[in-house]
């Protein structure tokens, strides 16, 4: 079936570190890609999306590329801050029409 | 003006009991899920609604029956709970059921089951 699977964590990093999440799926056809953010105590929040090969999402100075070629879907930032401490999760939307979920990656940025 | 919003945010209840979560969207969307996070944040789904009408049931026990009165409100009553259920459940909901619309996810609610 479908599944997602990204880099586990915890990831540290310093403050104006490049960041990179990889995040690699399986689906059959072609599926959307997300790429949600989890702050503690709260629910999850679109980050970015992207629909179809070689569409790059992009927010808050995330981005990701959607890559047929390689099946992957990793994020990037080119300088984190404090505040982009959280739980990243890659995710697809399945020929089911589930929206299934990578493992999570926790993120956790020193000042 | 939350768009999904779902109570209690926190439960607290001791084996045996029976209990429901509400969940209700704003947006006007035709789906409605819930997921199950589990202390390792791994987020799986349970149950997906599309217009009142049940889609997805992933092998969930059925002590655990959802109700969609109308397509804003998908409720999960829990019956007999066990310590295994302890876990934070979120609320979601998607405009469509296909393409490639994403889902948007209420605050959750952490269940302990004591």
């Amino acid at each position: 079936g479908d599944s997602v699977t990204q880099m586990e964590g915890p990831v540290t990093l310093s403050e104006e570190a490049f960041l990179t999440i990889n995040c690699t799926y399986t689906a059959t056809g072609y599926p959307s890609l997300f790429w949600y953010v989890q702050y503690p105590g709260e629910g999850l929040q679109l980050l970015l999306k992207a629909t179809k090969a070689d569409d790059k999402g992009s927010n808050k100075g995330f981005e990701a590329t959607y890559r047929k070629e390689t099946t992957s879907f990793h994020l990037e930032k080119g300088s984190v801050q404090v505040s982009d401490s959280a739980v990243y999760f890659c995710a697809l939307r399945s020929s089911a029409s589930k929206i299934i979920f990578g493992s999570g990656t926790r993120l956790s940025i020193r000042p | 003006d939350t768009a999904v919003s779902q109570t209690p945010k926190y439960l607290v209840t001791q084996m045996g009991n029976d209990k429901s979560i509400k969940c209700e969207q704003n947006l006007g969307h035709d789906t409605m899920y819930w997921y199950k996070q589990d202390s390792k944040k791994f987020l799986k789904i349970m149950f997906s609604y599309n217009n009142k009408e049940l889609i997805i049931n992933e092998t969930v026990p059925n002590r655990f029956s959802p109700k969609s009165p109308d397509k804003a409100h998908l409720n999960l009553h829990i019956n007999s709970l066990e310590l295994g259920d302890s876990a934070v459940y979120f609320c979601a909901s998607s405009l469509t059921l296909g393409g490639n619309t994403e889902a948007f996810f209420g605050q959750g609610t952490r269940l302990t089951v004591v």
